[in-house]
């Protein structure tokens, strides 16, 4: 089974818009944390936005927040008021166990985001 | 300051070559990761560095690949006998380890083309 399932291959999305990506998840540690990160056609991936599985609030971070459903392993990412400079890869991650000691992260397959003026 | 740098850019081999790529990470970052990106795909884990030593390398595909960073800083992705296969972009990141998000910052790649 996929670890990180981004069903969204490409959105399209009026600036000024919302906008929602979906994420689920698969592991069967308790403790886990959950990335979004930016990739535009640069290539360089940008850090957007994190969450632990024990936080209980959704993170939020300037116009990106988390939305994170613990029971249904889902974890989307929602940007406020797109922005031209938004259209990029988005990609989910998740590192299984501890911050510390279980280092690596497994990515999604990413959606490709592309904001329409 | 500067962020994670890459070398080169871009590299072109031909089959059965050996190359070597190059990762410059953030300075006082402990920790370095190296990460392969195919066309269409996200990054899979390769290796992951704590220090000199190499802390996680379950990711490497098979024994032509091999990754060393002797001071703890920069670090060296070598590839022996080069196949068609392994073209992809090769993303090294870095993090400090020291807070519990313990983001990873990534460089912009090495693309390897296999001929």
């Amino acid at each position: 089974a996929q670890k990180i399932t981004q069903t969204q291959p490409g959105m399209f999305v009026q600036e000024k818009e919302a906008v929602t990506l979906d994420c689920t998840y698969d592991t069967s540690d308790q403790s886990y944390g959950l990335f979004w990160y930016k990739q535009p056609s640069s290539g360089e991936m940008i850090f957007l936005i994190y969450q632990g599985s024990y936080d209980e609030q959704n993170a939020t971070e300037g116009r990106y927040s988390l939305n994170f459903q613990k029971a249904r392993k889902s974890a989307n990412l929602v940007i406020s008021a797109s922005q031209l400079g938004d259209s990029a890869m988005y990609f989910c991650a998740m590192r299984e166990g501890p911050s510390f000691g279980n280092e690596k992260l497994t990515f999604g397959t990413g959606t490709r985001l592309t904001i329409i003026p | 300051g500067a962020g994670v740098s890459q070398t080169p850019s871009n590299k072109v081999t031909e089959k059965g070559k050996y190359v070597e790529l190059r990762c410059d990470p953030i300075s006082g970052h402990t920790a370095l990761y190296w990460y392969r990106q195919s066309l269409g795909q996200g990054p899979e884990f390769l290796i992951y560095f704590q220090g000199t030593g190499a802390a996680d390398d379950s990711g490497l595909p098979n024994d032509r690949f091999f990754a060393v960073r002797p001071e703890g800083s920069v670090s060296t992705l070598k590839i022996q006998r080069t196949e068609r296969g392994d073209s992809a972009v090769y993303l090294c990141a870095s993090s400090l380890r020291d807070r519990v998000v313990n983001e990873q910052f990534f460089g912009p790649g090495t693309r390897l083309t296999v001929l």
